[in-house]
């Protein structure tokens, strides 16, 4: 029972640099997102996805772009990278919420970016 | 704006002991309320949630008491273990959110043998 993998798990960027983050789940959930989370702080929502074909952006979205071309993966880009982007990155994934209001997301391991 | 926030940054406790770690929000709107531990190096692992029509939901171990009057949230950890030193987030679900979730900053538990 993989649930949410992410890869790669670490990686080292020049300014400058593209790379895309690949995330697949294997729960057969709707929902999926990314987040990044910096020393200190909590968890903040760069895009999400509700279903296959579409993404919205969350609270952080400069500076990344999604793609959600199969229902199991989820993909984030940095186009250019920049030290500010020096993070770790989770993706989550979660079922349609039912109507007990639960929203319970499952995470993924991370992935540890740093941007020289 | 609404944040979801936590009093300690740290909480050190010894083997055996209780745990209680709190978290404030302040968005009278959320109704539904988890709670998560996240270990050194990994993600963040689900713990226990409660809806806003309850006040407390127990687990195994783990008890979370939700308390409106004062937006309050805590999560309360019974005989505490090694292997629940970790950092504990809160988050919260506005009503009007979809799946969206508002994390707090985290509390380290730190567990003394």
């Amino acid at each position: 029972n993989a649930g949410v993998t992410q890869t790669p798990k670490f990686r080292v960027l020049k300014t400058g640099q593209s790379m895309t983050l690949l995330c697949a789940q294997d729960m057969n959930h709707e929902y999926m997102y990314w987040y990044r989370q910096d020393p200190g702080m909590g968890l903040r929502l760069i895009h999400y996805s509700v279903g296959e074909g579409t993404t919205a952006k969350g609270e952080v979205p400069d500076g990344y772009n999604v793609s959600r071309l199969k229902k199991q993966n989820f993909l984030l880009g940095l186009e250019s990278a920049a030290p500010s982007q020096t993070s770790v990155y989770f993706c989550a994934s979660s079922p349609v919420l039912a109507g007990d209001f639960k929203n319970i997301q499952y995470f993924g391991a991370g992935t540890r970016l740093s941007v020289l | 704006g609404e944040s979801v926030g936590l009093h300690l940054p740290t909480l050190s406790v010894q083997e055996g002991d209780n745990s209680i770690i709190n978290c404030a929000y302040s968005n009278s709107a959320s109704d539904y309320f988890i709670w998560y531990k996240q270990e050194s190096g990994k993600g963040p692992q689900f713990i226990i949630d409660i809806r806003s029509n309850m006040d407390k939901r127990q687990g195994q171990r783990v008890t979370v008491l939700l308390n409106k009057t004062v937006k309050h949230l805590s999560l309360q950890i019974a005989a505490t273990q090694p292997g629940d030193s970790a950092v504990y987030f809160c988050a919260e679900k506005y009503n009007n959110a979809g799946n969206m979730l508002t994390f707090g900053g985290g509390t380290r538990l730190m567990v003394k043998p």
